[in-house]
């Protein structure tokens, strides 16, 4: 079983659209939990860090389920500008951290 | 967030040429600086971790001895591609780790390598 698990997509949303985007994760012992997005050929931006229950900015809030072992991306309200690729990252033991494959997400004017 | 700079954005190479890489924090120290390569839509893949003043964490199959790292001071992380093959064109990306900040990483904007 892999470390990190997304769903690859492609999601294709309307714009104003609501989108969820799942990780599942492991290692129940892991702590920090972020979301990346990256655009074609750059590099990965750091959107949000979860540390606790859940993280909420503008427009995006992420959701952690220590439970079930999975965090939750949400995005209200789709802009165009919010297509890219994002990624799932888990931070395991030590320095080791676990990248998703990443969810490609297409907004549609 | 913290600002990672890269450099070069971009090399063309010759066949059996090394090329350096240099990965900075601007404004803060980097405790961990890490190494990733990405070929076209694929993952990020982790090559090596690096802490300062130490010697640096080769991922599984990645050879040390072509991909030389060097992390001599807080700010500053180099890849060095040893002998480039055109099979070594990619892009490679650093992120650093440290400062004020607890587990983020933040990335480098990265380097398109060609090898002709």
């Amino acid at each position: 079983r892999k470390e990190v698990e997304q769903d690859p997509g492609p999601f294709n949303v309307p714009e104003g659209a609501t989108v969820a985007f799942n990780c599942t994760y492991s290692n129940s012992a892991s702590q920090s939990f972020f979301w990346y997005r990256q655009d074609c050929r750059k590099e990965p931006k750091l959107l949000m860090s979860v540390y606790s229950s859940g993280n909420e900015d503008g427009r995006f809030t992420a959701q952690l389920n220590r439970a079930s072992q999975y965090i939750s991306l949400l995005i209200r309200d789709s802009k165009l500008s919010d297509s890219a690729t994002y990624l799932c990252v888990v931070k395991g033991t030590g320095n080791q951290f676990y990248f998703g494959t990443g969810t490609s997400l297409t907004v549609i004017p | 967030g913290a600002v990672v700079s890269q450099h070069p954005s971009w090399v063309i190479c010759k066949s059996g040429t090394s090329v350096k890489i240099e990965c900075r924090s601007l404004d803060f120290q980097a405790t961990t600086m890490f190494w990733y390569r990405q070929f076209p839509k694929q993952s990020l893949m982790l090559m090596a971790t690096s802490n300062e003043g130490s010697k640096a964490t080769y991922e599984q199959g990645v050879e040390k001895d072509k991909f030389l790292i060097n992390h001599a001071s807080l700010t500053l992380s180099t890849l060095t591609v040893t002998s480039a093959h055109p099979e070594d064109s990619s892009f490679y990306i650093c992120s650093a780790r440290g400062g004020g900040w607890r587990d983020e990483q933040f990335f480098g904007p990265g380097t398109r390598l060609t090898v002709l």
